[in-house]
């Protein structure tokens, strides 16, 4: 299985901080990686699929981009409901695999 | 509205059997690929299995190949996952999933854009 390691594992921002957080692929995955946010308590949400395409109703503050081994998920503006734990996916092959999680917390 | 809704969860003993119903609506439930993802308390996402749109392509995660079987009605915009020889580690909340793998220059990609609640499992003596 394809194994997807993000950095960093937490990282403290302030409102109106560029974040960026990394997912490296253990092998090349083309651009086949989404993005995912998650709140606690609730379910995960898509921001971002093949690697750069925004979802419907994201705001535009996020994007993402990368290919190969090496994604990143940048956050241009970060906004208090932007606190949460981002998870990125391949879905280059099977089984499809998540990164272990990045929390941004408020510093 | 579009919606997913799970259940039956519950606590299981080990080596027991559970099967979790993913009722669907708002949307053709029978025009999108589905996808079990679960979540042990305080762990990341693991992504368990998937099936297309017809039910005839599934795949699984190498821990619970030959144990879980992924099916779907599509006359009851259902999806199931029939859980059996469980163990402790299958304890996880586990998250009916849509993936409407949306396709850009002729590639289908990944994209689970409506979750359902979750439903908890838990395997435990």
């Amino acid at each position: 299985a394809i194994q997807m390691t993000q950095s960093p594992s937490s990282l403290s921002a302030s409102v109106g901080d560029r974040v960026t957080i990394t997912c490296r692929a253990s092998q090349g995955i083309l651009n086949d990686l989404g993005w995912y946010q998650q709140k606690p308590g609730k379910a995960p949400k898509l921001l971002i699929y093949a690697t750069s395409s925004l979802q419907d109703g994201v705001p535009s503050r996020f994007s993402g981009s990368g290919s190969g081994t090496d994604f990143t998920l940048t956050i241009s503006r970060l906004q208090p409901e932007d606190f949460a734990t981002y998870y990125c996916l391949q879905d280059y092959s099977y089984p499809r695999t998540f990164g272990q999680g990045t929390r941004v917390e408020m510093k | 509205e579009v919606q997913l809704v799970e259940s039956g969860g519950g606590l299981v003993q080990p080596g027991g059997s559970l099967r979790l119903s993913c009722a669907a609506s708002g949307f053709t439930f029978s025009g999108d690929w589905m996808v079990w993802v679960r979540q042990a308390p305080g762990k990341e996402l693991e992504w368990v299995a998937n099936i297309n749109q017809d039910g005839s392509v599934k795949h699984y995660v190498d821990s619970v190949m030959g144990r879980f079987t992924i099916s779907r009605d599509n006359a009851k915009n259902s999806l199931y996952l029939q859980m059996n020889s469980l163990r402790a580690e299958d304890t996880a909340f586990y998250y009916c999933v849509r993936d409407p793998t949306p396709v850009i220059s002729a590639t289908a990609y990944d994209a689970f854009d409506v979750w359902g609640q979750g439903t908890l499992v838990t395997v435990s003596s």
